[in-house]
């Protein structure tokens, strides 16, 4: 049962344009979305991060958007570099009572930024 | 800055073996866990700690104990290595449940 979706395992995108990185999520009680980057042979590096109470979160070119309703959440990143590509990673957590901060990870979406 | 440190980088295993995957962080965070990534997949958790003497299992423990003695140091063991362990490991870190977490750069481990 993946609670955690990342349907599109790739996406490729024009330099200067935007790249949408979508996300899904099933268990209604995670309250906490972060977006990791991943570089080949490199551990997961922390990109932005939403609060369920929140709807939109902004960070330099990058943007996360919450939709609480449809359980959706997305990454927007503008102007797209070549120095982007990578494997992005959508997690959730849930911060109430004893998780404790454990994340559970959508499969990833490699971003191929072309120059 | 070290932040999180993992030996070794690369290890090959044959069946049956054991051994520790090392991870320190020198954040003084309180919170570390052990994820492990298949291809193509997401990382999934293996083992957390909230701090220095309490472990608890993750989505995928079987076959793996951890220890953690000191605030700085998770240890990872695998006791009987099998093919289904080839896999990446990654150690984090985080400050409290509701802080980003910080990555080690990973443990590609083979089993043959």
């Amino acid at each position: 049962d993946q609670q955690v979706k990342q349907n599109s395992p790739s996406l490729s995108v024009q330099e200067g344009r935007i790249s949408i990185l979508n996300c899904d999520y099933t268990n209604s009680m995670f309250d906490y979305f972060l977006w990791y980057k991943k570089y080949p042979a490199e551990g997961p590096t922390f990109l932005i991060s939403i609060s369920s109470i929140k709807d939109k979160n902004e960070d330099g070119r990058f943007t996360v958007f919450l939709n609480k309703s449809a359980k959706h959440l997305s990454l927007h990143i503008v102007p797209s570099q070549p120095g982007d590509s990578a494997v992005y990673f959508c997690a959730a957590s849930v911060t109430g009572g004893t998780s404790y901060g454990k994340l559970t990870f959508g499969q990833g979406t490699i971003l191929t930024v072309h120059p | 800055n070290a932040g999180v440190t993992q030996t070794p980088k690369f290890r090959i295993l044959k069946i049956g073996q054991s051994m520790t995957l090392q991870c320190t962080q020198d954040m003084n965070h309180n919170y570390m866990y052990w994820y492990r990534q298949d291809p193509g997949m997401g990382l999934k958790l293996i083992y957390y700690s909230v701090g220095a003497g309490i472990t608890d299992k993750g989505e995928v423990p079987n076959g793996y104990n951890v220890s953690r003695s000191t605030t700085e140091d998770f240890p990872l063991r695998l006791e009987l290595a099998a093919p289904s362990q080839t896999s990446v490991y990654f150690c984090a870190s985080s400050y409290h449940g509701q802080s980003e977490a910080f990555f080690g750069q990973g443990t590609r481990l083979t089993v043959v």
